[in-house]
């Protein structure tokens, strides 16, 4: 079946430009997850989506960052007014459950953002 | 706050021979552990669980909550096990992961 997609698989934008990024979770999954792979931060964690209830907005940098998942599937990261230290690959999870041990996530392949 | 630290960003070992991949993590909770793996040009993808006790691949990993250690063991290396590793960690308190900073393993013939 279909993983996790995410779309564009590369995105090059200057300093001050708006970014969208777009995840189509596995059908089915009730949670998804959006983290943050960079060079100098390593993987992190950005946001978390739970079937209807509020999303755990914890691990969001800054103001900028924003996300939302419409009708409990696809969902779109949105950086404002990118910066440089925006530049790196935005991963995409999906899980099933999203509660248990043994609930598994499963990675998209990525958006690599640039910016310029 | 919980961490995740892998101290060995790049580790090289001949095919064959034993490969450890170490993790330590601070967390006062109940934690639970995960590696992923990321071989090249692919997409990251879960290796395994603590919870499972399974193998995988050959690869095992024992969580030991004294040293707050889950090290991943291999005892034969082979060429295709060159990837990017993370340790990983969640928590009670929220179903997201925290990561170590990865180790790439580079299996020379």
């Amino acid at each position: 079946g279909a993983g996790v997609s995410q779309s564009p698989s590369n995105k090059v934008t200057e300093k001050g430009k708006d970014v969208e990024l777009r995840c189509d979770p596995i059908s089915g999954h009730t949670a998804l997850y959006w983290y943050r792979q960079s060079l100098g931060q390593g993987l992190e964690f950005l946001i978390y989506f739970q079937g209807n209830s509020a999303p755990d907005k914890s691990g969001l940098p800054s103001d900028r960052f924003s996300a939302e998942r419409t009708g409990g599937s696809v969902s779109t990261l949105t950086i404002q007014r990118t910066q440089q230290e925006d530049s790196a690959v935005y991963l995409c999870a999906s899980s099933l459950a999203g509660i248990g041990g043994s609930d598994t996530q499963y990675f998209g392949p990525g958006t690599r953002l640039t910016v310029l | 706050a919980q961490r995740v630290t892998q101290p060995e960003k790049l580790l090289s070992v001949f095919k064959g021979a034993p490969v450890e991949l170490k993790c330590n993590y601070s967390y006062s909770g109940s934690p639970e552990l995960f590696w992923y793996v990321q071989y090249s040009r692919q997409r990251l993808q879960l290796l395994l669980r603590h919870i499972s006790r399974e193998s995988i691949k050959g690869f095992t990993a024992d969580l030991n909550k004294g040293e707050t250690s889950f090290h991943l063991k291999k005892p034969f290396a082979q060429e295709e096990d060159s990837a990017m590793y993370y340790c990983a960690l969640r928590t009670g308190a929220g179903n997201m992961l925290t990561f170590g900073g990865g180790t790439r393993l580079m299996v020379k013939p």
